[in-house]
């Protein structure tokens, strides 16, 4: 079992520019999560994925996030025009079931706007 | 406001004694969830204890639950210096609900 994996780890960005961040759920869950941690902010739910549907986006900024699952091994998360606010630490988790009863977590992509 | 808190913001022990950090919460929950954070990695899930649990164990760990006060509390006993983390409750509010909601965390040091 490899875990939830993310890439990259690192991404350095200037303001304006997109980036893109991609996360490989681990085989077999069902659900996929992405989560933005600052340290004012905290853990703050961006959205959700049921079987690869996107059944929850109310924490995504809505002009310049999306996030889509093409396939059951990945998800990608696109910031558009990014901004220093949205640097933050952004994690994938995955979970066997619908609940959220229990979330796997990866390592996370820092993203830093300069 | 936060549905699920930690109470303090940090904790300092020393190596060999017991820690204990508390949780409010402000919804009804099916179950409640504490995960642990160490430098440069993601949460890891240390106990899930559903709503008709008092009491769960995971080793050194210990996770309370009561539902009356909503609250909850997560003690370790004989800390190691790998312990230090930041320690996060969590909740999922409602029957049928996905979306974990999380506490601000409660950062512990434990130091030699």
């Amino acid at each position: 079992n490899a875990g939830v994996i993310q890439t990259p780890r690192h991404k350095v960005t200037g303001k304006g520019q997109e980036a893109t961040l991609w996360c490989e759920p681990i085989s077999g869950h069902s659900a996929v999560f992405w989560y933005r941690q600052t340290i004012v902010q905290g853990l703050e739910f961006l959205t959700y994925f049921r079987n690869q549907a996107p059944i929850d986006d109310s924490g995504m900024p809505k002009e310049r996030f999306s996030a889509q699952m093409p396939n059951q091994s990945h998800s990608t998360l696109k910031i558009q025009s990014t901004q220093p606010q949205d640097s933050a630490v952004y994690l994938c988790a995955s979970s066997l079931d619908y609940s959220g009863n229990t979330l796997y977590f990866g390592e996370g992509s820092r993203l830093i706007v300069v | 406001s936060q549905l699920a808190e930690e109470n303090l913001w940090a904790l300092s022990v020393h190596e060999g004694e017991s820690v204990t950090v508390n949780c409010s919460y402000k919804t009804s929950i099916t179950a409640l969830q504490w995960y642990r954070q160490k430098s440069g990695e993601g949460p890891a899930q240390l106990i899930l204890i559903r709503s008709n649990e008092r009491e769960k164990r995971n080793g050194r760990l210990r996770a309370t639950l009561d539902t009356s006060s909503q609250s909850s509390s997560l003690s370790i006993t004989a800390t190691r210096c790998e312990d230090t983390a930041v320690y996060f409750c969590a909740t999922v509010p409602g029957t049928g609900g996905y979306k974990v909601v999380f506490g601000s965390g409660t950062r512990l040091l434990v130091s030699p």
